[in-house]
């Protein structure tokens, strides 16, 4: 059984360009929720897919944007990238909805210049 | 608006002591609270949670105690060790867990052998 996988691991950008994150969720696991996590500060929630479908989003602008596909990997993509955006992007999956059954990637470390 | 705090940003505890890490929330909906243990370079690792309807859960050397009524959660670990070192995450999620986790801003505990 694999755990939550996260590519790329680092990444660096400059301010204006897109960025595409990825993740693969743990074997079984159909809900995919994804969170940012600045210096500093705990992870924020940015929005859930289940099934291939968004399920819930936070307080983020609509240039965050996901993906999940049939094998309930997923995407998030930034546009437009701002300063602000530079932080650890983690991934968790679960199986279902349950918040509590939870399980993270290590993360992408995002760097905007 | 920060739901989830976190007052205190460090710990240290001697080894074989108790580690008690504090919590506290603001969002009568919540009704499921969890913790997480987070090392560098790592995501974050469910440790133990609570619902609502409890007042303790114990889980080996980990318990959390919920206090409803003063919106308090803490975590206790007995006896501490050194591998216990980490930031530790509290975190609430409504709905029994099945919404959105909302995390606080992390303790980072150190256990000095």
């Amino acid at each position: 059984e694999t755990g939550v996988t996260q590519s790329p691991t680092h990444l660096i950008k400059t301010r204006g360009q897109q960025v595409t994150l990825r993740c693969s969720s743990q074997s079984g696991h159909n809900t995919v929720s994804w969170y940012q996590q600045a210096l500093g500060q705990g992870p924020q929630f940015i929005f859930q897919y289940y099934r291939e479908e968004e399920n819930g989003r936070g307080n983020f602008p609509p240039r965050f944007s996901g993906l999940q596909f049939p094998n309930y990997s997923s995407e998030l993509n930034v546009n437009a990238l701002e300063l602000d955006d530079s932080a650890l992007y983690l991934c968790a999956s679960s199986l279902g909805l349950a918040g509590g059954g939870q399980f993270f990637g290590p993360g992408t470390r995002l760097t905007v210049l | 608006d920060q739901q989830v705090k976190q007052n205190s940003p460090s710990l240290s505890v001697q080894e074989g002591r108790i580690s008690i890490l504090n919590c506290d929330y603001t969002n009568s909906m919540f009704d499921y609270f969890l913790w997480y243990k987070k090392y560098p370079a790592e995501g974050p690792t469910f440790l133990i949670s609570i619902s609502s309807i409890k007042d303790k859960n114990e889980d080996g050397r980990f318990t959390v105690f919920l206090n409803k009524s003063a919106k308090h959660l803490s975590l206790h670990i007995v006896p501490s060790q050194p591998g216990d070192s980490a930031v530790y995450f509290c975190a609430a999620s409504a709905r029994g867990g099945y919404q959105k986790v909302t995390f606080g801003t992390g303790t980072k505990l150190q256990v000095i052998p």
